[in-house]
């Protein structure tokens, strides 16, 4: 079984703070991708990877970053967190050119004070 | 950019009522589509899908989802709910310049009561 590993469930952070959110997938999938989730708007895609070293904007990337050093890891970064950054996180892999299914992460509930 | 709309935020049915839930996008061209369930302190997982073929589309768990072009729609259907399907439900969108990217709605929560 697919196996995708977001390291925190739950995390609460400061305005200001560097936020580091991680996520490992245990499949050697190629494509890797962050989203946050809102009541509402549903999921939207922050940044995604095909490879490694390799990252492409999402729909909503601004105060975000990400690093892919390695193909099992891709890490989001909230450069100084804000509180409208307070959202759902989920990460989610697949192969190269499946669109779907993409195997998901339990999801990391950040909270900005 | 593409979006997706899914014009039902909550629903409520009682158990073996019938189920509709819109999805309608805005891309011209050729698209694939999903939907996806959240079923409460689970991961999303894919339900359904559509590449090409029969725009009616048979899912797990008696679901079905039937894609009309000419209105944009991949609405998704279940003849008869139960409890269990209680859960978010996600519609979601590749278009065809978009390489691996998905576009998602924002969900509909289905609530099913005994």
């Amino acid at each position: 079984d697919v196996k995708v590993t977001q390291s925190s469930r739950y995390l609460v952070k400061r305005t200001g703070e560097k936020v580091f959110l991680e996520c490992v997938q245990d499949m050697d999938h190629e494509n890797m991708f962050w989203y946050r989730q809102d009541p509402g708007l549903g999921l939207r895609l922050i940044y995604f990877s095909y490879d490694v070293k390799m990252k492409e904007k999402g729909d909503i990337p601004e105060g975000y970053s990400v690093s892919r050093e390695k193909k099992e890891r891709f890490s989001l970064i909230l450069e100084s967190a804000s509180t409208n950054q307070t959202s759902m996180y989920l990460c989610a892999s697949s192969f190269q050119g499946a669109v779907q299914p993409q195997h998901f992460g339990d999801g990391t509930r950040l909270s900005i004070l | 950019a593409q979006s997706v709309s899914q014009h039902n935020h909550h629903v409520i049915l009682s158990e073996a009522a019938s189920l509709e839930l819109g999805c309608n996008y805005s891309y011209g061209g050729t698209v694939n589509l999903f939907w996806d369930v959240q079923y409460p302190g689970q991961h999303l997982q894919l339900l359904l899908k559509y590449f090409s073929g029969d725009p009616l589309v048979k899912g797990i768990k008696g679901f079905e989802a039937e894609f009309i072009k000419s209105k944009f729609s991949f609405n998704l259907r279940k003849p008869s709910v139960q409890w269990s399907d209680t859960a978010e439900y996600f519609c979601a969108v590749n278009a065809d310049n978009a390489g691996n990217m998905l576009t998602f709605g924002g969900g509909t929560r289905l609530m099913v009561k005994p």
